[in-house]
């Protein structure tokens, strides 16, 4: 596609629930990338793709956040049992060439957790 | 692992006006340092990037500069507009392991008053 693409934009959750949020990347770029932004903070980083494998896992904050990524295209981060901490914007990145050349983000799903 | 620090956390300049946004980091391996742009409830859009072999580039009215001794970039608009005004994320990262894991600094609020 022209840019990376996240789905839903919007979720809204109870407390509790699962939900699993969509990241679309540039075709071609191998390298994708999670991260999460709280309110006015910055990007703190969750998770790492090269291809379908997950090098880096270093960022998820617990073993409720889990992350999938079929081949080179879409990716699924799914948040378990959801706590009103999680609510955030999720930003994914994709990248070519394993990001030495920048990252293009999506606009991200803005989770919120009631 | 890589920090990244960012000051001032505000800014507030007059139309015409200068502005400088300074990052510090504390992995010396770093070797690559963008900044973001992210207008509010937008996804970050890359605006310039740096590379450790270089020490200052130019992109029309942006410019960053980089001390690898001292382990600080700087992002300078000049002649800023109210379309400057958005948040500015710096970020570091080492391509190590086949990829760039970027850093980002909490980010820096940006307001042009006309």
């Amino acid at each position: 596609g022209a840019g990376v693409s996240q789905s839903p934009s919007n979720k809204v959750t109870e407390k509790g629930k699962d939900v699993e949020l969509r990241c679309d990347p540039i075709s071609g770029h191998t390298a994708l990338y999670w991260y999460r932004q709280r309110l006015g903070q910055g990007l703190e980083f969750l998770i790492y793709f090269q291809g379908n494998s997950a090098p880096d896992k270093s960022g998820l904050p617990s073993d409720r956040f889990s992350a999938e990524r079929t081949g080179e295209s879409v990716s699924t981060l799914t948040i378990q049992r959801t706590q009103q901490e999680d609510s955030a914007v999720y930003l994914c990145a994709s990248s070519t060439y394993q990001g030495y050349y920048g990252y293009t983000f999506g606009s991200g799903t803005r989770l919120t957790v009631v | 692992g890589e920090n990244v620090e960012q000051h001032p956390s505000t800014l507030s300049v007059q139309e015409g006006d200068s502005a400088v946004i300074k990052c510090t980091y504390s992995d010396s391996a770093s070797n690559y340092f963008p900044w973001y742009k992210q207008e509010l409830g937008k996804r970050p859009q890359l605006i310039i990037d740096i590379r450790s072999n270089v020490g200052e580039k130019k992109d029309q009215r942006i410019a960053v500069t980089l001390n690898k001794t001292a382990k600080h970039f700087s992002l300078h608009i000049t002649e800023t507009q109210p379309e400057d005004s958005a948040v500015y994320f710096c970020a570091a990262s080492t391509f190590t392991g086949g990829y760039n894991k970027l850093i980002f600094g909490a980010g820096t609020r940006l307001a042009v008053h006309p």
